[in-house]
């Protein structure tokens, strides 16, 4: 098992295009997270996944963006009509059905949006 | 809601010293977990360490230890002989226990440690 991997690791996009992220989590782990990262902050909770259902979102999770993990497996973000103002490290990690003992992170995608 | 505060945006300690980062956090809830994540310069996110908070004894990995006073709701990272590998930002956060928080961690700001050789 490689971990944790996110696709890609770099976009750059222009005001008001789509993008779409990737994440592969740990075979075995049920539970899948996106968090978000700005510049010289903590990771900020955006949803999490339990097996194929998503259980919750935060308010930072605007209409913009949606989550999916069919099949229970891989993970897509996606975030619609983007702003300036997304512009972030979207991080991807994973854990077992209980996360008290820590995720493992991916490596994370970071967005430009210009 | 809970909320992680860790006051000292940077340090820094020469190689093989001892260094300790401080973390406070603010929580109604007598049952969670914390945690120290190491983020390294264009790097994923490594677990540290972990304490649970019905643990009186604190934990430690290594050269890593922590000081968890729940009273003061305090949970110090304490890093001895320090290595050039350890420059990272190191991030506190928190978990309330998992029937009402679905394993969600919430993170302090960072504190970016350097090792200076």
């Amino acid at each position: 098992d490689t971990g944790v991997s996110q696709d890609p690791r770099h976009k750059i996009t222009k005001r008001g295009q789509n993008v779409t992220f990737r994440c592969d989590p740990i075979s075995e782990h049920n539970r899948l997270y996106w968090y978000r990262q700005t510049l010289g902050q903590g990771p900020e909770f955006l949803t999490y996944f339990q097996n194929e259902a998503q259980l919750e979102k935060s308010r930072l999770l605007s209409d913009r963006f949606s989550a999916e993990r069919p099949k229970g497996s891989f993970s897509t973000l996606e975030i619609q009509r983007t702003e300036q103002g997304d512009s972030a490290m979207y991080l991807c990690a994973s854990s077992l059905i209980f996360g008290v003992n820590g995720y493992t992170f991916g490596s994370g995608t970071r967005l430009t949006v210009v | 809601a809970q909320t992680v505060t860790q006051s000292q945006p940077e340090m820094s300690v020469q190689e093989a010293e001892t260094v300790t980062l401080s973390c406070t956090y603010d929580t109604s809830e007598n049952n969670y977990y914390l945690f120290w994540y190491k983020q390294p310069p264009s790097r994923q996110m490594i677990l540290v360490i972990r304490q649970e908070a019905y643990k009186q004894q604190n934990a430690t990995e290594n050269r890593f230890s922590v000081n968890f006073q729940k009273a003061a709701k305090s949970f110090s990272l304490k890093i001895s002989d320090s290595q050039l590998g350890d420059t990272a930002m190191y991030f506190c956060a928190f978990m309330k226990q998992e029937e009402t928080s679905g394993s969600r961690l919430t993170f302090g700001e960072g504190t970016q440690l350097t090792v200076n050789p």
